[in-house]
């Protein structure tokens, strides 16, 4: 079976500190998605990609870098992490069939704490 | 812009009841999916909807086929593995790749 892997599983850094998440699927999903979760609330979309060397921004996206080196790769930069910042960085990916993405699976998501 | 709204924002059952979480849109939408967070922050796809209902085990979903402005997850002899966040999400009006969450439903079952 596939599987979505993210990396680091728990991110500490420095504020200013420029912070690289990657994410992997081996799903040969067409679209990746970068999502960030704050405690206790719902996910916000922050980069997307309906394929590789694709970049769509989604409403969270100031702050941050994305790449999609490769199909089955997605990264995501923080280009300079704030102080006291505290989120889960989920990476999602989904197949597109239909004229539609399907439902979109999820990685176990990056744990960020920033001193 | 397009808002997914979730309700109740807290829930708790004892171990066997019944009830429902409801999620409301501020437009109409294609479609919807419901995913279940566990405390491990693990996201699991319960039910991708564009019309109808469907049903999988103690679980139910319906989406509202003629407003297409609500839809509803029903669980029927809630356990405790039940216990988790629930969101809702639906494609954006600009394009399909971009899912709108709610804020969730969480649940508690109890003994």
């Amino acid at each position: 079976g596939g599987i979505i892997t993210q990396t680091p599983k728990f991110l500490i850094g420095q504020e200013g500190q420029k912070l690289t998440l990657k994410c992997q699927q081996n799903f040969n999903h067409d679209t990746m998605y970068w999502y960030r979760q704050d405690s206790g609330k719902g996910l916000r979309l922050i980069y997307y990609s309906i394929t590789e060397n694709d970049l769509q921004k989604g409403d969270l996206s100031e702050g941050y870098d994305a790449s999609r080196e490769k199909k089955s790769s997605f990264s995501l930069t923080v280009t300079s992490a704030q102080k006291n910042e505290m989120a889960v960085f989920l990476c999602a990916s989904s197949i597109w069939t239909g004229g539609n993405n399907q439902a979109p699976l999820f990685g176990e998501g990056t744990r960020l704490s920033v001193l | 812009g397009d808002q997914v709204e979730q309700s109740p924002s807290a829930l708790s059952l004892h171990e066997g009841t019944d009830s429902a979480l409801r999620c409301n849109f501020t437009t109409t939408m294609r479609s919807v999916q419901w995913f279940r967070q566990n405390s491990r922050g693990s996201l699991i796809s319960l039910f991708y909807l564009a019309s109808g209902t469907k049903e999988n085990g103690r679980l139910k979903s319906a989406f509202d086929s003629k407003e297409r402005r609500y839809s509803t997850l029903h669980i029927r002899d809630a356990q405790l593995e039940d216990s988790g966040t629930y969101f809702c999400a639906a494609p954006n009006q600009g394009g399909s790749a971009k899912l709108i969450f709610g804020e969730g439903t969480k649940l508690t079952v109890s003994s």
